[in-house]
């Protein structure tokens, strides 16, 4: 069955540094998310994307974070000058249709310590 | 807005007890429900889902019923094993827009 593969697994970056999280959708997939989990707290939605730009943004999703298509393949979260709080699991998902009833398809997530 | 509440964890249980975890929702229209079960140290995985009223999602000796009345979706499980130790994530999805909003989910522990 096909995956969303996500790299790195752990991320360690020191503060103030730029990272960029990857992600593999599976291939005929449409629609990209990014969900953000801090330890021990529920998951939350950051973005989604659709047709090369953003279609849905939260709350969290201010001008330090950036996503990206690069190359028809990857789907990118970029996190510019990174902060402790930014320490989380970002999980990358995909979904084919946004109207359908389908569940999205998560990655294993990458766990990424702001030191 | 749309929102997800679950029971609060750990849920401590043994081995072949019956397990519940309530989940109810806020939503305007009718959205699709899923459980996510996220065992230690991976991702998120699809474990049910259910998209419309009185709908039941089953998969692995777990089920849901969507109640629209209730606005619940309830998981049960019959027989609880030591690998279905976990954090369960109630979750819904609009019918327009595909992002998931899930509830802060719940620690289940079963002991041998």
């Amino acid at each position: 069955e096909p995956e969303v593969t996500q790299t790195p697994s752990h991320q360690v970056t020191q503060m103030g540094q730029e990272v960029i999280l990857r992600c593999v959708p599976i291939s005929n997939h449409l629609y990209f998310y990014w969900y953000r989990q801090i330890l021990g707290q529920k998951v939350e939605f950051l973005v989604s994307f659709y047709n090369n730009e953003i279609s849905e943004k939260s709350e969290i999703f201010d001008d330090q974070f950036s996503v990206e298509r690069p190359d028809g393949s990857n789907f990118t979260l970029k996190i510019r000058s990174t902060k402790l709080e930014d320490s989380a699991m970002y999980f990358c998902a995909s979904l084919r249709e946004s109207f359908s009833n389908q569940p999205q398809h998560f990655g294993d997530g990458t766990r990424l310590s702001i030191l | 807005g749309n929102s997800v509440t679950q029971m609060e964890g750990p849920v401590t249980l043994s081995e072949e007890a019956f397990l519940t975890i309530n989940c109810t929702y806020t939503a305007t229209g009718y959205p699709s429900l899923f459980w996510y079960v996220q065992y230690p140290g991976e991702g998120l995985q699809l474990l049910l889902k259910a998209t419309k009223a009185d709908d039941k999602g089953s998969n692995k000796g777990f089920e849901a019923t969507y109640r629209k009345e209730t606005t619940s979706f309830h998981l049960e499980k019959g027989s609880v094993q030591v690998s279905d130790s976990a954090v369960y994530f109630c979750a819904l999805k609009a019918r327009l827009g595909g992002k998931l909003q899930f509830g802060a989910g719940t620690q289940v522990v079963v002991t041998p």
